[in-house]
């Protein structure tokens, strides 16, 4: 929603190595963040971006670039358990803050 | 990270009749707060934006005489789902904001309009 655009399905071995994309619109932005949702539950936070790099958290790490209005999540050493949908929202600069999700990515994770 | 309750996390409804979800943050004063719907498989969808003591900020789309927002104080915000109908029938979730870097998410109410 709201041009915030992230593949809809992906499916990785346990083990491996995926990357979830996120591009967004540019103007107004003030902050990348993402997070992990299972089914029926609310989301949980992972990570947060406001300057280009890459953050490191473990096994997830954030990347944002900001002139390309682009991020993505890494999650190494994927476990079943990582199995759920992966949000990426951008925050507005506006006066609230207010969080914009994208559609999320739904991530099956297979033995 | 910061503690934010929602109750209920399950109510069935009514048609016709208004339903009440409360969002409190329980260790910190929420200036703001933000109220989400989720349909079956698709994406958080802002509803309302709401900061203590002041009127809430719809999004386009939204009917402001239906889901009446109230920010009454620095840790409790409610939204009422006035008149349900089935197709109100979703997942709520709010999430509380102090004005730092994130903001924490309730554990979601699943409304069941009948």
């Amino acid at each position: 929603g709201q041009n915030i655009d992230q593949p809809t399905e992906m499916t990785a071995t346990e083990g491996a190595i995926v990357q979830i994309n996120c591009t967004y619109q540019t103007s107004g932005f003030n902050g990348l963040f993402w997070y992990q949702q299972h089914a029926g539950e609310a989301p949980t936070f992972l990570s947060y971006n406001v300057l280009d790099g890459l953050e490191e958290k473990g096994r997830f790490s954030s990347f944002l670039s900001r002139s390309k209005g682009y991020s993505y999540l890494l999650l190494k050493e994927l476990q079943m358990k990582d199995s759920a949908s992966y949000l990426c929202a951008r925050r507005d600069s506006g006066g609230y803050n207010k969080l914009i999700f994208g559609a999320g990515t739904r991530l099956a994770v297979h033995p | 990270g910061a503690v934010v309750s929602q109750h209920p996390s399950r109510v069935i409804c009514k048609s016709g009749t208004s339903v009440k979800i409360e969002c409190r943050s329980l260790d910190f004063q929420a200036t703001t707060m933000f109220w989400y719907r989720q349909f079956p498989k698709q994406s958080l969808m802002l509803m309302a934006t709401s900061n203590e003591g002041s009127k809430a900020t719809y999004e386009q789309g939204v009917e402001k005489d239906k889901f009446l927002i109230n920010h009454a104080s620095l840790t409790l915000s409610t939204l009422t789902v006035t008149s349900a109908h089935p197709e109100d029938s979703s997942f709520y979730i709010c999430s509380a904001s102090d004005g730092r870097t994130e903001a924490f998410f309730g554990q979601g109410t699943r409304l069941t309009v009948v």
